[in-house]
């Protein structure tokens, strides 16, 4: 089966950086991406690794290492609108699209 | 246009009843999903279709039947549903893996109470 984690909450102060950690056991491996998704609205894409090393995007990084199934989404300079929950998901399989998600992190910001 | 429309926004039904829920997009994408996500819970993959062929049911009971009817829609019907079955269904899409990138685009969701 499929097993990936996330911690359920974390909690941090406007203008700080946040790591939001997911590790993945998973039946081989397509790609592992990060979603945004604020309360009853549609989760939106934040990035995609394939293969180890850290991608940057502005405000959010996300890193990959694969022999250690372990990436993590980093979120600089704070902003209250970054409350929301940050959800991994997974491509295990060899081929087809099942994109698996983890339980999510909701992320709180504090003034 | 990087839009997934989903209709209806809101959906009331009784468990005897017949409904549809419908999802469109017009990105090009083969890829189409329907995931199911209850309240501080993650989305649920349900199904997946590929060139418009089911490629992936994931155990997902027979009151829930999808339609593809065409590249660019995606319908899911309800019958006989069940109280727990209120959830936000969402629908996404994308390019089939190894034809582009994978990003899944959602859809704002169809937010489903079963009386």
């Amino acid at each position: 089966g499929q097993n990936i984690d996330q911690p359920t909450e974390m909690t941090a102060t406007e203008g700080a950086i946040v790591q939001i950690n997911c590790t993945y056991q998973t039946s081989g491996f397509n790609g592992l991406f990060w979603y945004q998704q604020h309360a009853g609205e549609a989760p939106t894409f934040l990035s995609y690794n394939v293969l180890d090393g850290l991608e940057e995007k502005g405000r959010f990084s996300s890193f990959l290492s694969r022999s250690k199934g372990y990436s993590y989404l980093l979120l600089k300079e704070l902003q209250m609108k970054d409350s929301a929950s940050y959800l991994c998901a997974v491509i295990p399989a060899a081929a087809g699209n099942k994109l698996t998600f983890g339980g999510g992190t909701r992320v709180l910001v504090k003034p | 246009d990087t839009e997934v429309t989903q209709t209806p926004k809101h959906l009331v039904m009784g468990m005897t009843n017949k409904k549809s829920l419908k999802c469109e997009q017009h990105m090009g994408h083969r890829a189409m999903y329907w995931y199911k996500q209850k309240a501080k819970k993650p989305p649920e993959l349900m199904f997946v279709y590929s060139y418009e062929k089911l490629s992936i049911n994931e155990s997902v009971p027979s009151r829930f039947s999808p339609e593809c009817p065409n590249s660019s829609l995606l319908n899911l019907h309800l019958h006989a549903l069940q109280p727990e079955d209120s959830a936000l269904y969402l629908c996404a899409s994308s390019q089939v893996r190894g034809q582009g990138d994978t990003e899944a685009f959602f859809g704002q969701g169809t937010r489903l109470t079963v009386v």
